[in-house]
């Protein structure tokens, strides 16, 4: 049973333009949700989190935006770069635990 | 800072061969480690936990006897795949947490295992 799901498997965007990437939950007990960049054959790094306290948290070119009673959450990535091309994870966390949840990921190709 | 070590990066070996990885916290104590493996398009699978100097605690379906964990210190912890088969083959990742809220894990860079 898919707790984290990434539905689009992929999204293709042109530089400049904005990327959203969508996840969704159907665990009303995570609490901390957060999103990881990954390159093929690396680990995934960490990209930006939000706390179920907040409906939104902004670093910079990334901002994740959280609908808690829709339980859904996106990353906004304004203005898209070429660099930022990789799979977009998106994963949560249940108060207390240190466990990861993980959706099946999201490639993002931004075209120059 | 945060940054998690996996050694080796890649290693082939053959069915029924035993293969182990590490993985290091460089810069941090890591009081809680996780090993995960990633199939092809697939999201990562949570293998086990495991805490420093106790027994690692394994996900539902994962099998301990084969999958051998060992947290030794607050920065190493290694996975061992006993009797490896062909389906052993994937890529494992570790992740280390320093503990405390918010529970943040770094992850390592991955290890690409063959079995031949």
């Amino acid at each position: 049973d898919q707790q984290v799901k990434q539905n689009s498997p992929s999204l293709s965007v042109q530089e400049g333009r904005i990327s959203i990437l969508n996840c969704d939950y159907t665990n009303s007990m995570f609490d901390y949700f957060l999103w990881y960049k990954k390159y093929p054959a690396e680990g995934p790094t960490f990209l930006i989190s939000i706390s179920s306290i907040k409906d939104k948290n902004e670093d910079g070119r990334f901002t994740v935006f959280l609908n808690k009673s829709a339980k859904h959450l996106s990353l906004h990535i304004v203005p898209s770069q070429p660099g930022d091309s990789a799979v977009y994870f998106c994963a949560a966390q249940k108060g207390g635990s240190e466990k990861l949840v993980f959706g099946k990921g999201m490639k993002l190709t931004v075209n120059p | 800072g945060a940054v998690v070590s996996q050694h080796p990066s890649w290693v082939i070996c053959k069915s029924g061969t035993s293969v182990k990885i590490e993985c290091r916290s460089l810069d941090f104590q890591a009081t809680t480690m996780f090993w995960y493996r990633q199939f092809p398009k697939q999201s990562l699978m949570l293998m086990a936990t495991s805490n420093e100097g106790s027994k690692a605690t394994y996900e539902q379906g994962v099998e301990k006897d084969k999958f051998l964990i060992n947290h030794a210190s607050l920065t190493l912890s290694t996975l061992t795949v006993t009797s490896a088969h062909p389906e052993d083959s994937s890529f494992y990742i570790c992740s280390a947490s320093p503990g405390g809220l918010p529970y943040e894990q770094y992850f390592g860079p991955g290890t690409r295992l063959t079995v031949t």
